[in-house]
């Protein structure tokens, strides 16, 4: 089955205590990204991957880090967790060519205390 | 600056009625446009879409819209059911680029 599998679904952590949430895609696409979702404010891309070894910022990349040393797989990185990442957190995969838009992934909802 | 919007956050509508969720877009070089449906504690899944060559697209009940002078597109679901109930993004992909900007969503509350 064609999916996007992001781990953990539910996190809670303590401020400033590093922490990584998986991203892995088995439909060979170049691009991947990763959003958050926050009441009132819609999907906000974090950070994106046109392909392996390349990465970009999107709209609210402070805080983050990504890597993409596998075409599968997008990690998201939080060095230093603060309260105001507390969110719900989408991995998202797409083709480059034809661009029909994102398989997303089920979702990680991360509360930083 | 928001590029794609859905004025509405929310909206009520009586099982068996029409559904009716507006996008209004400003960027004229967004070339494909597709909605979202959003369940609780599941990621969006894409529902359907319309190329800006089209001026409808229809999937069963279903129906995109596309009003390209007004710069605004619509989605109906005829009828709804209470299935339906959930976000919906409206999201656009501008012409030559790879980024898809999306909408803030729209809660869509089917009532019985």
């Amino acid at each position: 089955e064609a999916q996007v599998t992001q781990n953990p679904r539910y996190l809670i952590t303590v401020t400033g205590k590093k922490l990584t949430v998986t991203c892995s895609q088995n439909m060979n696409h170049e691009y991947m990204s990763w959003y958050r979702q926050d009441p009132g404010l819609g999907l906000r891309q974090i950070y994106y991957s046109m392909n392996v070894e390349v990465t970009d910022k999107g709209d609210v990349p402070e805080g983050y880090k990504v890597s993409r040393k596998e075409k599968r797989n997008f990690p998201l990185i939080l060095e230093s967790p603060s309260p105001n990442q507390t969110s719900l957190y989408f991995c998202a995969s797409k083709q480059l060519i034809p661009n029909y838009g994102y398989t997303f992934g089920s979702g990680t909802r991360l509360t930083v205390v | 600056d928001q590029q794609v919007k859905q004025n509405s956050p929310s909206l009520s509508v009586q099982e068996g009625r029409i559904s009716i969720l507006n996008c209004d877009y400003t960027n004229s070089m967004f070339d494909y446009f597709l909605w979202y449906k959003k369940y609780p504690a599941e990621g969006p899944t894409f529902l359907i879409s319309i190329s800006s060559i089209k001026d409808k697209n229809e999937d069963g009940r279903f129906t995109v819209f596309l009003n390209k002078s007004a710069k605004h597109l619509s989605l109906h679901i005829v009828p709804s059911q209470p299935g339906d109930s959930a976000v919906y993004f409206c999201a656009a992909l501008p012409n030559r680029d790879d980024k898809i900007i999306f909408g803030k969503g729209t809660r869509l509350h089917i009532l019985p």
